[in-house]
Order: C-alpha cells, then sequence, then structure tokens
C-alpha cells in the first residue's frame, strides 16, 4: 500500500528564515510526486510534479528536490503570504484505467511565516 | 491549468439527507475523479468517472453511498447519500491536463 509521510506536522518561521517541508515516501513504482498549496477555504494549487530521483524544480522562493525515498520542498527567504499549508502527494505507476492517476496524500504541512 | 467551480461551496446538512454536489471544468476532460478530505486527515480518492461509463470507485467507498453521474465531458455530479456526522468533509472534485491533477476550490459539507 502506497504511503506518505509529512513532517513537520507545522513548522512556524519568521520572515527569510528559509526552511525545509520533508516528504517520506512508499510505493511500489513511482510514476510522480506532487507537490500543492491550499489555503484555508481554497482547494490545493498545483506547485510541482516530480518523476525521478535527482529531479528538482523551482518556482519563486520554493524549490523541490526528489530522492528514491523523499522530497524535499525548500523554502528560501519566506514572506507572510507563503504561509499556507502544503501538501504532498505520490502516484504510483504500473495502475491500469483510471486509478492509473490516483493520488496517495500526506496529511500536510501547516507553514506559518510571522512578518 | 484547468478551471474547475464546484457548487455549493459550503452547506450545512441534516443528518439522514442526502446532497449532490455539482463540478464543471471549462472544457472537455476523459477523467474526472472525486476526493474526500476529513477534518485533520487526507485527501483520499473516492471513484473516478469516465464519460459514458459507471464510475470506478476506491476500497472503502460503494456506490450506494457516494452515487455518481458523467453525462459529458465537462460535467460530474457526486451524491453524498443518507449522511450522518462522520461525512463532515471537504468533497474536491478534480481532473488531469496530462499528467497534471488539478482540484477545485472544493465542497465544504457540515452535517447536523
Amino acid at each position: 500500500e502506497d504511503q506518505v509521510t509529512q513532517s513537520p506536522e507545522a513548522l512556524r518561521l519568521q520572515e527569510g528564515e528559509s526552511s525545509s517541508l520533508n516528504c517520506s515516501y512508499t510505493v511500489s513504482g513511482l510514476r510522480g510526486l506532487f507537490w500543492y498549496r491550499q489555503d484555508p477555504g481554497k482547494g490545493p494549487e498545483f506547485l510541482f510534479t516530480l518523476y525521478s530521483a535527482g529531479e528538482e524544480k523551482e518556482k519563486e522562493r520554493l524549490k523541490a528536490t526528489l530522492t528514491k525515498k523523499e522530497s524535499f520542498l525548500h523554502i528560501t527567504a519566506p514572506k507572510p503570504e507563503d504561509s499556507a499549508t502544503y501538501l504532498c502527494a505520490v502516484q504510483a505507476e504500473g495502475v491500469s484505467g483510471g486509478s492509473n492517476y490516483k493520488l496517495t496524500f500526506g496529511k500536510g504541512t501547516l507553514l506559518t511565516v510571522n512578518p | 491549468s484547468a478551471v474547475i467551480s464546484q457548487k455549493p461551496s459550503r452547506d450545512i446538512c441534516q443528518r439522514g439527507t442526502s446532497l449532490t454536489i455539482q463540478c464543471q471544468v471549462d472544457s472537455q476532460v476523459t477523467m474526472m475523479f472525486w476526493y474526500r478530505q476529513q477534518p485533520g486527515q487526507s485527501l483520499t480518492l473516492i471513484a473516478t468517472a469516465n464519460q459514458g461509463s459507471e464510475a470506478t470507485y476506491e476500497s472503502g467507498f460503494v456506490i450506494d453511498k457516494f452515487p455518481i453521474s458523467r453525462p459529458n465531458l465537462t460535467f460530474s455530479t457526486l451524491t453524498v447519500s443518507n449522511m450522518s456526522p462522520e461525512d463532515s468533509s471537504i468533497y474536491l472534485c478534480s481532473v488531469n491536463r496530462g499528467d497534471t491533477i488539478y482540484f477545485g476550490e472544493g465542497s465544504w459539507l457540515t452535517v447536523v
């Protein structure tokens, strides 16, 4: 069974204080690892997809990296508007039909950035 | 990206009643997905809806409780039947564009 564990559950940073969020996963074969941002009262907003170990992607102050067992979301010099819940999800390969697109999510990391 | 609209955005429902959630996508898609996000829990896939065929349900979810319709390539509904307080959740519609999965804003249901 695919499993995703995110840590820490909550993280409080001062503006400008860089840090990383962790996503550990267990999957039979990884098709893709997804990162989303979710603001209160909203649906998840797509950030990145990573497909193979060693891959990195960047968007503004965010950089996602991937190894064979985990992914990190690095936040450089965060601002208060980066406050949100960050969700990690995996998609397994080798599943037929609609479940081929199934995402298995972690519980998320609630990030708070204080001014 | 994809523009996904859900109705209702929020509702308070009485125990034992049923509620239908609508999902409209800005362009045609083959598959639409319904997820549930219970308080403090991960998003969990309920079912995959293909146009013109029966929805495929994940383990732990059944058609009698969560009937789904998919009348065309831009629209789907999810009904939450005979609701109990345990059904209080966010219900999310999603679609794929290529390999990327996009989500709607969610329908926040509270069962009292």
